[in-house]
């Protein structure tokens, strides 16, 4: 079966970094993506990782490693703004994606 | 600016009562995707229309239908909603659905609530 598995919860504190992992199963693998999600509110796509590596948009960078199944998601200097679901999905060799149940990120001050 | 536009943001149905939710956009993206996502869990695919071709999800009640009359426009219809229907309806629409231009772009949903 595909699957994709987030911690449900995670805190940080205001300022500091907080990686986001996910790991996942799909059928075939065409990348992998990142959303941010506030409360009541729609996906904001982050990032797209389809190659093994690091990549790097301002305070945020997302990670991939193909033969792992296996992302994250790094959030450097935290914002209260930054408080929010970030969900994971891969997408199968139909180009369908497979979500993740995304992780609630609270930023403490 | 182009969007995906959602209308209405809130919608209250009574049980049993048809509803349809709207979506436009204005990206002039090929692909529109239905999906309903209920608090905490992950966005459940519904349908998705690649230009007028539609795909039904294999595991979506035959409740939902959906219709795509143009480019811009994308519909759900809900025939008979039943409490287990409450839940956030998002839109989405990507230029593609392979690694190029696989990204979607998501409205600001609808929330649906049925009494």
């Amino acid at each position: 079966g595909q699957n994709i598995d987030q911690p449900t919860e995670m805190t940080a504190t205001e300022g500091a970094i907080v990686q986001i992992n996910c790991t996942y199963q799909t059928s075939g693998f065409n990348g992998l993506f990142w959303y941010q999600q506030h409360a009541g509110e729609a996906p904001t796509f982050l990032s797209y990782n389809v190659l093994d590596g690091l990549e790097e948009k301002g305070r945020f960078s997302s990670f991939l490693s193909r033969s792992k199944g296996y992302s994250y998601l790094l959030l450097k200097e935290l914002q209260m703004k930054d408080s929010a679901s970030y969900l994971c999905a891969a997408m199968d060799s139909n180009y369908q994606l497979i979500w993740g149940a995304g992780t609630k990120l609270i930023i403490k001050p | 600016d182009a969007m995906v536009i959602q209308n209405p943001r809130y919608q209250v149905t009574q049980f049993g009562k048809p509803v349809t939710l709207s979506c436009s956009q204005t990206l002039n993206h090929n692909v529109m995707y239905w999906y309903q996502q209920k608090s905490s869990q992950a966005p459940k695919l519904l349908f998705h229309y690649y230009d007028k071709d539609f795909n039904n999800e294999a595991d979506t009640p035959d409740n939902f239908q959906s219709r795509r009359p143009n480019t811009s426009f994308c519909f759900l219809d809900i025939r008979s909603p039943g409490l287990g229907d409450a839940a956030m309806y998002l839109c989405a629409t990507s230029r593609g659905t392979g690694t190029g231009g696989a990204e979607q772009y998501f409205g600001p949903g609808t929330r649906l609530t049925v009494t």
